[in-house]
């Protein structure tokens, strides 16, 4: 298994452009999440999803847009890019079967994405 | 809301010295939580986690954690430092519902010197 891919793992925007950044996943899983890390402040939550079809924001959503139309890939969408959007993105998957319980299953991420918008 | 309080953002130890890295939370029912680490330039890998089996969590690479509930802590140890142990390291909480959001604490990285 190949866990979870993204694409690309460097990228340069101007402000203004937009891009989408890709994410993949070959274990089944049906949770998919993208994050944004930057200096001093973790790990903050992007767009979620628990399922094809199904997404929700969680704490940074603006100037992001995601769809899930495959279990396998959830990409993430920078509509107009800003300075304030350069950071590095993760993009993370973990199996789920809708109870709670599940939120103990280990969450799995991608290598990251380094975005730079000048 | 649940939230994750990492006290130090930098801890430096000397090689084969105790590793203590702070974690408390904020929950009002014993949460799921967990110990990630990320080494440069990587993404982040589970160091071990919590879900209410036991109380002392052993974990990979030697690391164990302790969940106190009476202080709503949740902190990382290793009884002797190694150079490889040299990363950034986070704590989680998961909510307790089917949303299953990881929330993260800020991270504490890990200098381990010669």
């Amino acid at each position: 298994n190949a866990g979870v891919t993204q694409t690309p793992k460097f990228q340069v925007l101007k402000t203004g452009q937009s891009m989408t950044l890709q994410c993949a996943q070959d274990m089944n899983h049906e949770y998919m999440s993208w994050y944004r890390q930057d200096p001093g402040m973790g790990l903050r939550l992007i767009h979620y999803s628990v399922g094809a079809g199904i997404t929700d924001q969680g704490e940074v959503p603006n100037g992001y847009n995601v769809s899930r139309s495959t279990t396998e890939d959830f990409p993430l969408r920078l509509l107009s890019a800003a300075p304030s959007q350069t950071s590095v993105y993760f993009c993370a998957s973990r199996r789920g079967d809708g109870r709670a319980e599940s939120s103990y299953n280990e969450q799995f991420f991608g290598p990251g994405t380094r975005l730079t918008v000048l | 809301a649940q939230s994750v309080t990492q006290l130090g953002s930098h801890v430096s130890v000397s090689e084969g010295a105790l590793v203590l890295l702070r974690c408390n939370y904020s929950s009002s029912v014993p949460p799921y939580l967990f110990w990630y680490v990320q080494y440069p330039n990587q993404g982040l890998q589970l160091l071990l986690k919590y879900t209410s089996a036991a109380t002392l969590v052993k974990g990979i690479n030697g690391f164990e954690a302790e969940f106190k509930k009476s202080e709503t802590s949740f902190h990382l140890t290793k009884p002797s430092a190694h150079m490889s142990d040299a990363a950034e390291y986070f704590c989680a909480v998961s909510e307790m519902d089917s949303s299953y959001k990881l929330i993260f604490g800020s991270g504490t990285r890990l200098l381990v010197r010669p």
